[in-house]
């Protein structure tokens, strides 16, 4: 079974400037994907970024990025130029190819300060 | 991007009655749905996997005769909690995935927020 570890409960940042939000996760799988989303207030679920296991190349949105460390087993979510909209809670996930289903992290709720 | 809605988006009901909540993917065909449950500040947990045309797939610890799944289409899955009771209160949310070879991304709903009373 695949299990996703999100440390940080909670963190704060000030509007501007950027923000560092780990994942890890543990699996025997080599073929999957990894996801962040994002649950604002409103709790609708929305995708920020996404990760093919099989590229090396680390995914990039805008503002956001991504630092995949296959090896390591690490995911990391990056925003830059924080945003007061980027304030939610942010869920890594974890999709087994194979098993066609999601596992999620605990969540961190992000807060971005004026 | 696609579509996925639910209804209703909120509804309190007495101890003891059924409810009934709707996924609908609207611009897409979706094989496969699935079921999460969530609590204030705490993560989805995925309660079952529905497949249209056949029979859910409940995760361990979910009881399928209480929360009975019916995928009667490609666009259309419902979820039903019967004889509902306080602590079934949450926020259910569904998403569906594209039925598209290789598709991986889920789209979700924007939740059903389920009170008893």
């Amino acid at each position: 079974a695949q299990t996703v570890t999100q440390s940080q409960p909670e963190m704060s940042v000030q509007e501007a400037e950027t923000v560092t939000l780990s994942c890890t996760y543990d699996t025997s799988e080599s073929n999957y994907y990894l996801f962040w989303y994002k649950q604002p207030p409103s709790r609708q679920m929305i995708l920020v970024i996404r990760q093919e296991a099989y590229k090396q190349q680390n995914a990039t949105e805008n503002r956001f990025s991504v630092n995949f460390q296959k090896a390591a087993k690490s995911f990391s979510l990056k925003i830059s130029d924080s945003q007061l909209g980027d304030t939610a809670m942010y869920f890594c996930a974890f999709l087994n190819t194979n098993a066609g289903k999601s596992t999620f992290g605990d969540g961190t709720t992000l807060t971005v300060k004026p | 991007g696609a579509v996925v809605s639910q209804h209703p988006s909120w509804v309190i009901c007495k101890s003891g009655t059924s409810v009934k909540i709707e996924c609908r993917s609207l611009d897409f065909q979706a094989t496969t749905m699935f079921w999460y449950r969530q609590f204030p500040k705490q993560s989805l947990m995925l309660m079952a996997t529905s497949n249209e045309g056949s029979k859910a797939t409940y995760e361990q610890g979910v009881e399928k005769d209480k929360f009975l799944i019916n995928h009667a289409s490609l666009t259309l899955s419902t979820l039903t909690v019967t004889s509902a009771h306080p602590e079934d209160s949450s926020f259910y949310i569904c998403s569906a995935r594209e039925d598209l070879a290789g598709a991986d991304e889920q789209y979700f709903g924007p939740g059903t927020r389920l009170t008893v009373t």
